[in-house]
This record gives structure tokens, sequence and C-alpha cells, in this order.
């Protein structure tokens, strides 16, 4: 059975740093791209940045590039994503979700396997 | 970027109708379409795929159809736990989402 999990959510003054895990299970973590989905309160979804299986290439949305930086440690099964720079517009519901396959320059891919999300306020 | 629009934002229907929910990408997506539903306080759960692939144990009453920039989503017939919000998400450069359409109660 397909498991994601995360953490690392929280409240952080305008300007910190937060960083966000994800802890899978149940497939060949290191097959496939992951990304992170955000949902900021009573919004709609919005893709924030993905990674290839091998972790070799990174994909950002415009609104996070330069703030944001997606890792992975295919050892640990493990998803990341550091933030810095933190904006109140960031404060959303933080998603893992696992590609159904990769992820390219001039493509993405739809999520079959989503993590229950980490709430992520940025608030003085 | 490619963008997708959604739908309508919302609608209301009783248990038994057949809905539809519609998504305009800015440009074409060779069929790179998937759709989620989501309920309160929870992950979204994918539904169909590749504009018309059913995803393994999601109920026939979904399908998908379309092609270019214009797809859509049916439930042939509405049940009680269908009630939620619906996405599409164009997948053919990058990702987008459409802003999503929430299923109501009449």
């Amino acid at each position: 059975e397909v498991q994601l999990l995360e953490s690392g959510g929280g409240l952080v003054q305008p300007g910190g740093s937060l960083r966000l895990s994800c802890a899978a299970s149940g497939f060949t973590f290191s097959s496939y791209a992951m990304s992170w989905v955000r949902q900021a309160p009573g919004k709609g979804l919005e893709w924030v940045s993905a990674i290839s299986g091998s972790g070799g290439s990174t994909y950002y949305a415009d609104s996070v590039k330069g703030r944001f930086t997606i890792s992975r440690d295919n050892s640990k099964n493990t998803l990341y994503l550091q933030m810095n720079s933190l904006r109140a517009e960031d404060t959303a519901v933080y998603y893992c979700a696992k590609s159904s396959g990769r992820w390219g320059a001039t493509g993405g891919n739809y999520f079959d396997y989503w993590g229950q999300g980490t709430l992520v306020t940025v608030s003085s | 970027d490619i963008q997708m629009t959604q739908s309508p934002s919302s609608l209301s229907a009783s248990v038994g109708d057949r809905v539809t929910i519609t998504c305009r990408a800015s440009q074409g997506i060779s069929n790179s379409l998937a759709w989620y539903q989501q309920k309160p306080g929870k992950a979204p759960k994918l539904l169909l795929y590749a504009a018309s692939r059913l995803e393994s144990g999601v109920p026939s009453r979904f399908s998908g159809s379309g092609s270019g920039t214009d797809y859509t989503l049916t439930i042939s017939s509405l049940q009680p736990e269908d009630f939620a919000t619906y996405y599409c998400q164009q997948y053919y450069s990058t990702s987008f989402f459409g802003g999503g359409t929430k299923v109501e109660i009449k």
C-alpha cells in the first residue's frame, strides 16, 4: 500500500524558513518523480515543485522559484521542500504527491497518490 | 504557461442527476488531462487521466471526454458520496490545475 506522510509544517514569521518532509512507502521511491502541491485556505490546488526520480532534475512554479528548493533522499525514501523567504501568500496546506511516472522539461505528469498534507502558516 | 479554465465554479444537483463539468485549456494539451475529487479536509483523489482513462477502483459512473483544448468530466448518476469539489489538471506542460467545481446538494 502506497503511503505518503508529510511533516514539518507550522507557524513561521514572514521572511522565515521551514523545511517540509514526506516519508514514502509501498513503492519503489526512486522510480518515480515526486511533487509538492499546495492549497491555500478555501482556495484551489497549485502545483509548486517537482523532482525527477533520480533527483537530478527539478522544476518550480514561478511563484516559488528562487525561494523554495525541492530535494529527495532515495536511501531514506523521503522527499523534502526547503522554503525560504516565506510570505503570507505561501500559507497553505502542502501536499506531497507521487507522479504516475516521469517528469520532464517539456511536460509533467498526473498524481496517483497524495499525502494528507501539512499546514504552513506564515504570519507575524 | 497553459492555463485551465474550469466551469462552472459551483453547481447544485440532486441524487441521480447527470452532471457535467468542463475544462478549457489556453492551448492544446493533447489529452494530457486528469480529473480529481476532493472532499473537505481530505487530499485530492485521482479519478481519470489521459482525459478519459478511469483510475483503478473509480466507479464507472465517472467518465471523461474531450480533445485539443476542451475536456469534460461527466457523472452519469450522481450519488450521495459524489458531493465534493472536482479539479482538472493539465500535465502537458509542467502542471496547472483548474479553479475547481463544487458540487452541492440541491
